[in-house]
This record gives structure tokens, sequence and C-alpha cells, in this order.
């Protein structure tokens, strides 16, 4: 079975500085990967996925992710923090199904907190 | 304008009650998903759904009841079984398995409703 490990239950940076947050996999085969962002009482919103076709992931408002299948790595980053980051992040695995549907398995997520 | 809309917001059960959350997507996508959202802790899967009139068991389905009789309509059911209701539940959708390219598997989420138990 797929899983995910965020490793970081809060991160906390300054605006302007760089946001890593981190996610761990474990996976039998190519994965699909995700990140989702969820800021207060709201649903989620992709910020990008990992198609196998590169792996590094260019995703919205600024994030990237690179996917290093050495280190079963996904790592979430950005040059520089805005403070309309501060939300919950969420790395996510794709599993297939018996059934042929894919199921979203869902890391304990990442809050990341922007100081001014 | 496209998108996942869930009903009420916010909602509160008394004891020995049901109570049933509404979810309808005008994406025209095929599968439909039900979420649970404790603190501190990531999405889990309740219930989902394929195609019409068929749905699955996710992995924490016990005390929850769905239907699907319209493409674009999953309402969940928590049912006096569900002994701790109190969590954000989401409604997800997403293009069918058949689905080709980047738009595979990708699952679009409604904003959420917030149960409560009286």
């Amino acid at each position: 079975a797929q899983s995910v490990t965020q490793l970081d239950s809060h991160v906390s940076v300054s605006e302007g500085t760089p946001v890593l947050l981190r996610c761990n996999y474990s996976s039998s085969y190519s994965p699909s990967l995700f990140w989702y962002v969820q800021h207060p009482n709201k649903g989620l919103q992709l910020l990008l996925k990992y198609t196998s076709a590169a792996t590094l992931v260019k995703g919205i408002n600024g994030f990237e992710a690179e996917f290093k299948k050495s280190e079963t790595s996904f790592h979430l980053t950005k040059p520089s923090a805005h403070m309309s980051d501060a939300a919950e992040y969420f790395c996510v695995v794709s599993e297939a199904s018996v059934d042929s549907s894919y199921k979203l398995i869902f890391g304990s997520g990442t809050r990341l907190l922007v100081r001014p | 304008d496209g998108g996942i809309t869930q009903s009420p917001k916010y909602l509160f059960r008394k004891e020995g009650q049901n109570v049933t959350l509404s979810c309808e997507q005008n994406l025209n996508h095929d599968a439909m998903y039900w979420y649970r959202q404790d603190p501190g802790q990531g999405l889990r899967l309740i219930y989902y759904s394929q195609i019409v009139n068929d749905f699955q068991k996710g992995d924490i389905a016990e005390g929850y009841s769905v239907s699907r009789e319209k493409k674009e309509s999953f309402p969940l059911t928590v049912t006096s079984a569900q002994k701790n209701p109190t969590a954000f539940y989401l409604c997800a959708s997403s293009t069918s398995h058949l689905g080709i390219g980047l738009s595979k598997n990708i699952q679009y989420f409604g904003a959420g409703t917030r149960l409560s138990v009286l």
C-alpha cells in the first residue's frame, strides 16, 4: 500500500523568505503525486501534480516541487513567502484500486505560518 | 461557473438524528467522493462513486450512507450509528478512470460542511 509522510506538522517563515515543506512517499511503482492547499474552513485547491513528464513541477502561486525517486521525496518550495500563503498544505499520492478507480492517500498536513 | 457546491456550510446534529449533507457538481464529472477531515489529520475517504447508481465504501464508511441517483449529485447521510460525527466533511469529483492525460485522477473539492453535535 502507498503512504505519504509529511515531515513537519508546522512550519513558520518570515514574509519574503523561502518556503520548504517536506514530503516523503512510499510506493511500489511510479506514483502520481500532488500538493493541495487548504485555507481555513475552505475546500482543497490543487497546487501542482507530478505526471512523470518532468521531475521539477511548477504549480500555481509560485510554488514548485521536485520529484526525487532515489530519496522518495516530493518537497514543495517557494522562493519568497507571501502572507497569503499561510494555510495548510497536503501532500497526496494517488493509488489505483482493484476496480480501476483512483484513490487519494493524504499526508497529515503541514500548517504554514507566515510572519510579517 | 463550474464547480462543486456543498450545503449547508454548518450543520448541527442532535443525538439519535440522521442528517444529510448535499454535494452538487456541474463539471460533468463521472466520479464523486466524500471525505472526513479531523483536526491535525489528513482526509479520510468515506464513500466514492464512479458512475450513477453505483458506489463503493471507502476506509471509514461505518455510520454513513450515500446515494447516486443523478450524475451531478452525491448526498451523504450521517446516521445515528456514527458515534463521533463532529468533523469537516469534504466532497470532491473527478473525471472517470477512463480520463486521459493530465486531468486523470485530479480531484476537485467543494468548500466543505462543518458538522457538530448538539
